[in-house]
């Protein structure tokens, strides 16, 4: 069956250091993968987009790899503040977009 | 408008009721997404339109579910006779291109509570 799966529901981690993401998927191969950020009580809002052939991307702090091979992607946020505390969620593209169930990010001041 | 418009951004029904939740996507997007977040959870697909058209519907959670676009625009999605376990926030998205070429713009939900 397809499954997307982000490594833990919580990481916490002090601020200034960098906080690495999993997401890791089986059966699906997707010509793009996502990364959303989720506050309590709003929908979520896009971050990056990598597709197939780019190994990684980034965006000021922020850092994507995509690995087909693999078939996971890691998240990093370097550099890490307490106003970064959300969910993270990864999403495939499977025609339609389908979402891992996110890991909740605390980060401590 | 600016950005995805979701109504109700609550509702409270009785379990048997039928609901209609609506979604406006930002003007000129082809695809449109319906997502259910229960309390904590991620996010469970429900249905895609590229266009008017919704080419797979088996992530309705059961026949109780069905949803529509008209004109290329606003879409509704319709839950009969509410049950408990239908209480979430229901996400809508739209995006300029189907798939994962674009980001997904979402609202903010309408959060359905089924007493």
């Amino acid at each position: 069956s397809q499954k997307i799966e982000q490594n833990s529901e919580a990481l916490n981690i002090q601020e200034g250091k960098t906080a690495t993401l999993t997401c890791n998927y089986t059966n699906y191969s997707p010509a793009y993968l996502q990364w959303y950020r989720q506050d309590p009580g709003r929908g979520p809002v896009f971050l990056l987009l990598i597709r197939e052939n780019e190994k990684e991307k980034r965006k000021e702090r922020l850092k994507v790899t995509f690995d087909t091979t693999l078939k996971q992607s890691l998240f990093h946020i370097t550099a890490s503040q307490p106003a970064d505390s959300a969910t993270y969620l990864c999403a495939l593209d499977n025609n339609d977009m389908r979402f891992g169930a996110g890991t909740r990010l605390t980060v401590k001041p | 408008g600016a950005g995805v418009s979701q109504s109700p951004s609550n509702k409270v029904t009785e379990k048997g009721k039928d609901v209609e939740l609506r979604c406006d996507p930002i003007s000129g997007h082809t695809a449109l997404y319906w997502y259910r977040q229960s309390l904590g959870q991620g996010l469970e697909f429900l249905i895609y339109f590229q266009g008017n058209s919704a080419p797979d519907k088996s992530g309705l959670p059961s026949d109780r579910f069905s949803a529509e676009r008209t004109g290329g625009s606003v879409s509704t999605l319709t839950i009969q006779r509410t049950q408990q376990e239908d209480s979430a926030v229901y996400l809508c998205a739209s995006s300029l291109y189907l798939g994962g070429a674009g980001e997904l713009f979402f609202g903010e939900g309408s959060r359905l509570t089924v007493l």
